[in-house]
Formats: structure tokens, sequence, C-alpha cells
């Protein structure tokens, strides 16, 4: 069984630029959750998806935003980025909302110069 | 104040010694408990789960959860070099959301 895939694993933007990042999570997971991980924070709770609605979500700027897809594939989106969007960004699943273990992807690298 | 506080570390540790990892939180209605290990460059994976108060143990692993002073603990035995990773705590309510602490970094040394 794949696990959930994340492109793209790297990528390096300018400040004011936009970016968009893409989960596939495992097969018959409904929910996604995304995260942003940084040295000084740690991992903290963007957002999470289940059939294609929006059910939770963290205390980010609205410049952070994602969608789900019929497939239950999800994108997150940032726009007017800042130097402190440079982060590892973690997509993880679960196959209903509320049973406990999440299973992450391997992230996707932002550097924001 | 985060709703889970975890000391980052870096902790160091000889092989074969006993690792103590450990975690506050401040929401009493937490009800699930977990932790997660992420190797370098990889996503974090689930590593213990518990429910409530009480010791769960798998193998060299043990987790505690004191549910009156809001104390989350992963004890290591016989640690070794493959334990080097990133041990994170997380816990929720029951699904939904699930809050991590900072993660604390742990080097095992041969």
């Amino acid at each position: 069984k794949a696990g959930v895939t994340q492109t793209p694993r790297y990528l390096i933007k300018t400040r004011g630029q936009q970016v968009t990042l893409s989960c596939s999570p495992i097969s018959g997971h409904r929910s996604v959750s995304w995260y942003q991980q940084t040295p000084g924070q740690g991992l903290q709770f963007l957002f999470e998806y289940f059939s294609e609605t929006q059910r939770n979500k963290g205390n980010f700027p609205g410049r952070f935003s994602g969608r789900q897809f019929s497939n239950s594939r999800s994108e997150m989106n940032v726009s007017t980025l800042e130097l402190g969007d440079s982060a590892l960004y973690l997509c993880a699943s679960r196959q209903q909302r509320n049973t406990g273990e999440l299973f992450f992807g391997e992230g996707s690298r932002l550097t924001v110069l | 104040q985060k709703e889970v506080e975890q000391d980052p570390g870096p902790l160091s540790v000889p092989e074969g010694a006993i690792v103590s990892l450990n975690c506050t939180y401040s929401n009493s209605a937490f009800q699930y408990f977990m932790w997660y290990r992420q190797y370098s460059r990889k996503g974090p994976e689930l590593l213990m789960y518990t429910y409530s108060s009480g010791n769960k143990e798998d193998g060299r692993f043990t987790a505690q959860v004191d549910k009156s002073s809001k104390y989350i603990s992963l004890f290591i035995r016989d640690s070794q070099p493959s334990d080097s990773a990133t041990y994170l705590c997380a816990t929720d309510t029951g699904g939904f959301k699930t809050i991590f602490g900072a993660g604390t970094r742990l080097f095992v040394k041969a």
C-alpha cells in the first residue's frame, strides 16, 4: 500500500511569490491534515480537510489556504510569500476523522529568499 | 502558553542508557496521547498511542500518562544508535486536531 505522497519535495521561491503544494493520501483515507514544521516552533497545525470541506483551522493568516478534491487529494497554497514561511510542510492522512494515528508524508521543504 | 510544551534538547546519551522524554500539556480535555518519531529528512511516524492515564509498554519503549499533573513521558530502555531521532509528543481530544510538542532531538552515541 502506497504511503502519503507529497510533491514537490524541495522548492525555492522569492518573497511575494505564491506556492502550491500537493498531497496524495493513503488510498481509502479521507482526512488530510497539513502542518508547518520549523526549528523554533515545531509542528504547527494548519488545517484539516475531510470530504472536500475544511473542518479545522490553525492560527495562520489567510495567505495560507487549501482544498481537497473528491479523490481526497489535497493542495495547500501560500500567497505573497514571506521569509518566515520557509519551513517543512507536512501532510498527514487518516482513514476517518476520529481515529488516532496520523500517517505523514516526507514533506515539502520550502525556502523563501 | 503553548498547549503542549516539550524541551527541544538536544539530548545526548551513551548506548545502553535509559532515556526519559517528557511533555506537559494544558488542556484537561485531551484524552489521547501519542509519541511520534521523526528521522532526518523523513515525516513523523507513530511510535506509541495511549488513551487516558496509565502506562503502555512496547518492547524497549514505555509511554506514561499522568492526567492529574498533565504530564506525558516516554522511556526508552537499552537505547541504541538507531534510536537517534526527534521524538514528538502529541495529544488531541479524539481526532480532528492533533497538537504536537516542539520535539526533542535525541542522540545515542555508540
